[in-house]
This record gives structure tokens, C-alpha cells and sequence, in this order.
């Protein structure tokens, strides 16, 4: 089945700096790609989506790179804020119904 | 707008009680409905997802069960909880494949087994 890793588990930045949090995917039959944020104590919130037939999305700050060559997909956070601290999850959609999560990653930003 | 209501939002049951986590969809019909665990530090676990009203999945064989009386209503049971089943329990909707559409999930239900 499909496996999703993410990397890294944490990662600590200064507010201003940028973020880059990567996944990989095994499955080459996935064609979607979400990302999540999670607060702490809360459910996680849909932030950003790239499908396969797109190389880079963006929305604001934040931006989704996916290399379907080399199976694997990025989150770009620019100039970051202490709000953007949270657990952040990559998914690969494998199949008709499923989400493979990857298995998160902690950012924290410093002011 | 769609609005997905999941509760409690904590629990603590001993060993061996029984279980029931409700969840309910307003603002849509016929959604496709999930149940995930997180357990502290780890990633998503799919657990059950649904297709329809009495439609359950199961991805993993364990200690719960998932049932769908209602087209919104999403419950997730267990009549004896072991010490493992401690963890974030989170519902989960979509219009259609979750291939397809946006996954938009609840507030979770934290749930401690003592």
C-alpha cells in the first residue's frame, strides 16, 4: 500500500524566515496531495491541495511543489509568523477513498 | 456552509468500559464519512470510512466498530475499551472520493483508557 514519509519532525525558524517541510510517496497511482495544520487540541485544517496534472501551487504565503517523477511533494511557508506554529501533515491520495498521512511535522516559529 | 460537530472532547473511561463517539454532518447530504486516530506524536490512522447510511469499511481490524443510522450521523463504538485504544479520535467528510474532494475534519475527541 502506499507509505507516505515527511520530513523533518521538527523544525525551529525565526519569524521572517522560511519553511520547508518535504514528503515522500511510494504510490505512484496518487493524485492528490493535501496539507494540513494542526493546532494543538484541535481537528486538523485543510491549508493547501495539489492534484498531479500541477507542478506548484500557491496561495499566499504558502506554496506546494510535487516532482511526480521523483514521488515527492514540499510545503513552502514564506516569511513566517508565530501563528504558523503547529503540527503541519502531507497526505497522498492512493486510492478511491483512502488518505495516507505522513507523520507530521512541529514547526515552531520564534518571535 | 457545512459545519461537522464531534463530541466529547475528552473523555476518560477505565479499562473494559464500552465506548460510543458520535459525530454529525449539518449543511450537506449524503457525505461521504471517516474515522481517524492520531495517537500522541504520530500520524493519521484511518480507522472507518462510510459510502452511505448502514456502508462501513473498516481499515483496520481492532477492538472498535463504526455504524451510519443516519445520512449525517457517524458513530464509533467499542464494548470493551482496551489501555491501546487511548488516542485523538477525529470524524472527517467529504462530498464525494476522497480522492476528489477536500477532507474537512472535526475537533476530535480526546480519549483516555485508564
Amino acid at each position: 500500500g502506499e507509505n507516505v514519509e515527511q520530513h523533518p519532525s521538527t523544525l525551529s525558524v525565526q519569524e521572517g524566515d522560511s519553511a520547508v517541510i518535504k514528503c515522500t510517496y511510494s504510490d505512484s497511482a496518487s493524485n492528490y496531495f493535501p496539507w494540513y495544520k494542526q493546532e494543538l487540541g484541535k481537528g486538523p485544517q485543510l491549508i493547501i491541495d495539489i492534484r498531479s496534472n500541477v507542478g506548484e501551487k500557491k496561495d499566499q504565503r504558502i506554496a506546494v511543489t510535487l516532482n511526480k517523477t521523483a514521488k515527492h511533494f514540499s510545503l513552502h511557508i514564506t516569511e513566517t509568523q508565530p501563528e504558523d506554529s503547529a503540527v503541519y501533515f502531507c497526505a497522498a491520495a492512493p486510492g478511491f477513498q483512502k488518505l495516507v498521512f505522513g507523520t507530521g511535522t512541529r514547526l515552531l516559529v520564534s518571535p | 456552509s457545512q459545519t461537522i460537530h464531534q463530541w466529547p472532547a475528552t473523555l476518560v473511561q477505565p479499562v473494559g468500559s464500552p465506548l460510543s463517539l458520535e459525530c454529525t454532518v449539518e449543511g450537506t447530504s449524503n457525505p461521504n464519512l471517516y474515522w481517524y486516530r492520531q495517537a500522541a506524536g504520530r500520524g493519521l490512522q484511518l480507522l472507518f470510512y462510510s459510502i452511505g447510511i448502514d456502508q462501513i469499511s473498516s481499515e483496520v481490524p481492532q477492538n472498535l466498530s463504526a455504524s451510519r443510522p443516519q445520512d449525517r450521523q457517524f458513530i464509533l463504538s467499542s464494548k470493551k475499551l482496551l489501555l491501546s485504544d487511548s488516542g485523538f479520535y477525529l470524524c472527517a467528510w467529504t462530498r464525494g472520493p476522497a480522492t476528489n474532494e477536500k477532507l474537512f475534519f472535526g475537533s476530535g475527541t480526546q480519549l483516555s483508557v485508564l
